[in-house]
């Protein structure tokens, strides 16, 4: 079965601070995925990548950064944390020539 | 550009009720559709898919069958347990869009003994 890891469950940070979530998955996969879910707006893309160092911006790019140095490792950085970024967000992976995702179980993040 | 919408949760059923989850979309062509499901706690996990029009797909009890000429695919399950309380996702990939996926804004079950 594929796995897909995240380093917390939760975190609680403040206001101004340098924020990293990691996800690695165990497949091998080409493409991963960061996410937010807040309610009723269902989950929306932050981040992309397609290959190592290599990523695309999704619907809601604006506060964040990625970094993808290994194949199997997608990191999401928060350069400051504001309020309006507590959320629960989500990694996933998928391999090539398939539209299935995998998730991670989520890192539900608090920004005080 | 591609849309999903579903009805507004929460929806609160007794165990052994029917169930039904609107989903309609908006696509160009002819994208796959898909039912995702989080258990509390945990991340999202692939329920059913279905990739082309009357194409029904099942898993757990759960079923939904792609109708093109109204853009929807409900799920439905015919007996509800206090095991299926959960979030529930549909989701599209439209064609030619990249395998990205598309997602509505989900529904929450919540089944009582």
């Amino acid at each position: 079965d594929v796995k897909v890891t995240q380093s917390s469950r939760y975190l609680v940070k403040r206001t101004g601070e340098k924020v990293f979530l990691e996800c690695v998955q165990d497949m091998d996969h080409e493409n991963m995925f960061w996410y937010r879910q807040d309610p009723g707006l269902g989950l929306r893309l932050i981040y992309f990548s397609y290959d190592v160092k290599m990523k695309e911006k999704g619907d809601i790019p604006e506060g964040y950064s990625v970094s993808r140095e290994k194949k199997e490792r997608f990191s999401l950085i928060l350069e400051s944390a504001s309020t309006n970024q507590t959320s629960m967000y989500l990694c996933a992976s998928r391999g090539q020539g398939t539209p299935q995702q995998f998730f991670g179980p989520g890192t539900r993040l608090t920004v005080l | 550009g591609n849309s999903v919408t579903q009805m507004e949760g929460p929806v609160t059923l007794s165990e052994e009720a029917f169930l039904t989850i609107n989903c309609t979309y908006t696509a160009t062509g002819y994208p796959s559709l898909f039912w995702y499901v989080q258990y509390p706690g945990e991340g999202l996990q692939l329920l059913l898919k279905a990739t082309k029009a009357d194409d029904k797909g099942s898993n757990k009890g759960f079923e939904a069958t792609y109708r093109k000429e109204t853009t929807s695919f409900h799920l439905e399950k015919g007996s509800v347990q206090v095991s299926d309380s959960a979030v529930y996702f549909c989701a599209l990939v439209g064609y030619n869009a990249g395998n990205m996926l598309t997602f509505g804004g989900g529904t929450r079950l919540m089944v009582k003994p």
